[in-house]
């Protein structure tokens, strides 16, 4: 089974600030891994998907960048509204078993 | 507008049973898989059952012999029956589209609480 280890477990930033979170996975994944966004309250919202690709109504400031083993996801200027809990998300093929990194917060 | 509508959480007794709907609507719901994710009170999302358009099914080794999935195409609608429960079952559960490796779209989730 494929572990994901994301950090820091907590970012403590300021808006304007640029976030960089980290999602290392335990055997190479290739580029089959997303990064989701969930608010306080909220479910989970997809951000990123194979790796670099922003998902529908994403903002540019969200960047995911990785291959293999070693994956981060950059906010490029933290808006109010980034402050929140990041997963990162993988699929192993066969059998198909889907897990996810603990999660990294980012907070004011 | 893609929505996904979660019913049938609550509180139950240790070793009984639930079972979840979800109300699909916005897409051609018998094209797409369908997935439970749960997430326990201030804890990270688990991965609980997949179904295929084919309705094969999938479920990790926690829930094995204890969850089924099901999906009914003609009413649009994913379930998900719950036996055996115990205090480590207690959690939101999500149900969740599958495009591809991931999961594309949430409904609001459903609150299970098994407690005596």
């Amino acid at each position: 089974e494929v572990v994901l280890t994301q950090s820091p477990a907590t970012l403590s930033l300021s808006p304007g600030e640029r976030a960089t979170l980290s999602c290392r996975a335990s055997q190479s994944v290739r580029s089959s891994l997303a990064w989701y966004q969930q608010k306080r309250g909220q479910a989970p919202r997809l951000l990123i998907y194979d790796a670099s690709n922003r998902a529908t109504g994403i903002p540019a400031r969200f960047i995911g960048s990785g291959s293999g083993t070693d994956f981060t996801l950059t906010i490029s200027s933290l808006e109010p509204e980034d402050f929140a809990v990041y997963y990162c998300q993988q699929r192993s093929d066969w059998p198909p078993t889907w897990t996810f990194g603990q999660g990294t917060k980012v907070e004011i | 507008e893609v929505q996904l509508v979660e019913s049938g959480g609550g509180l139950v007794q240790p070793g009984g049973s639930l079972r979840l709907s979800c109300a699909a609507s916005g897409f051609t719901f018998s094209s797409y898989d369908m997935l439970w994710v749960r997430q326990s009170t201030g804890k990270g999302l688990e991965w609980v059952s997949a179904i295929g358009t084919a309705a094969d099914t999938f479920y990790p080794d926690s829930v094995k012999g204890r969850f089924t999935i099901s999906r009914e195409n003609a009413k649009n609608s994913m379930y998900l029956q719950m036996n055996s429960l115990g205090a480590g079952d207690t959690a939101v559960y999500y149900c969740t589209r599958g495009r591809g490796n991931y999961f594309d779209y949430w409904g609001q989730g459903t609150l299970v609480t098994v407690s005596s």
